[in-house]
């Protein structure tokens, strides 16, 4: 069974370009999870879906940032304009049940904007 | 304040030695207490979560919970070079994941 995977695995823009961050989660995993670790802080929730619908987006940092999920299978994180404060490493995660203890990550996508 | 914190490190230990890791939480509300392992370029993989205060045993590795004092421990035993990567704990509250930052670990052959 493959796991969450993410694309791309790397990403290097330019300050005020646009970034689209892709998740595939694990086959039949409602809930979708998108998480952020900027340098030397912790990984930090920026949202949660279960299928298409936006369950908790309390983490999204501001209005640059813009996830869906269409259909209720992979998802996108937009990120327009960027910023230098973007840079670091986004990470999906995907469980079957709405319950962190069964959610599986992705390799993440590591984003350096300059 | 943060509401999980955790030693970065890094910490190296010879192949064999019994590894302690530990986090401390400021946040009552917390209910499950998780540790993650991730190397290099990967995700975190969930190693093993508790509930409740006290230990969780799987293989060599042991889970400590002390809710009194706000502060959890993973222990591995018998380390391995294998085990050599960063080491985060989790903890939720209504189904939010607060992470530490991570505790970079190397098992030296």
């Amino acid at each position: 069974e493959a796991g969450v995977t993410q694309f791309p695995s790397h990403s290097v823009i330019e300050k005020g370009q646009t970034v689209t961050l892709r998740c595939d989660p694990i086959s039949g995993h409602d809930n979708l999870y998108w998480y952020r670790r900027v340098m030397g802080k912790e990984i930090k929730f920026l949202l949660h879906f279960v299928k298409e619908s936006k369950q908790d987006e309390s983490g999204m940092p501001n209005n640059r940032f813009l996830a869906e999920r269409t259909g209720g299978t992979y998802s996108t994180l937009k990120v327009q304009p960027a910023e230098l404060e973007d840079s670091g490493v986004y990470f999906c995660a995907s469980s079957q049940e709405d319950l962190n203890t069964e959610a599986f990550f992705g390799q993440g996508t590591r984003l350096t904007v300059v | 304040q943060k509401e999980v914190e955790q030693d970065p490190g890094p910490l190296s230990v010879p192949e064999g030695a019994i590894v302690s890791l530990n986090c401390t939480y400021s946040n009552s509300a917390f209910q499950y207490f998780m540790w993650y392992r991730q190397y290099s370029r990967k995700g975190p993989e969930l190693l093993m979560y508790t509930y409740s205060s006290g230990n969780k045993e799987d293989g060599r590795f042991t889970a400590q919970v002390d809710k009194s004092s706000k502060y959890i421990s993973l222990f591995i035993r018998d380390s391995q070079p294998s085990d050599s990567a960063t080491y985060l704990c989790a903890m939720t509250e209504a189904n939010n994941l607060f992470f530490g930052t991570g505790t970079r670990l190397t098992v030296i052959p």
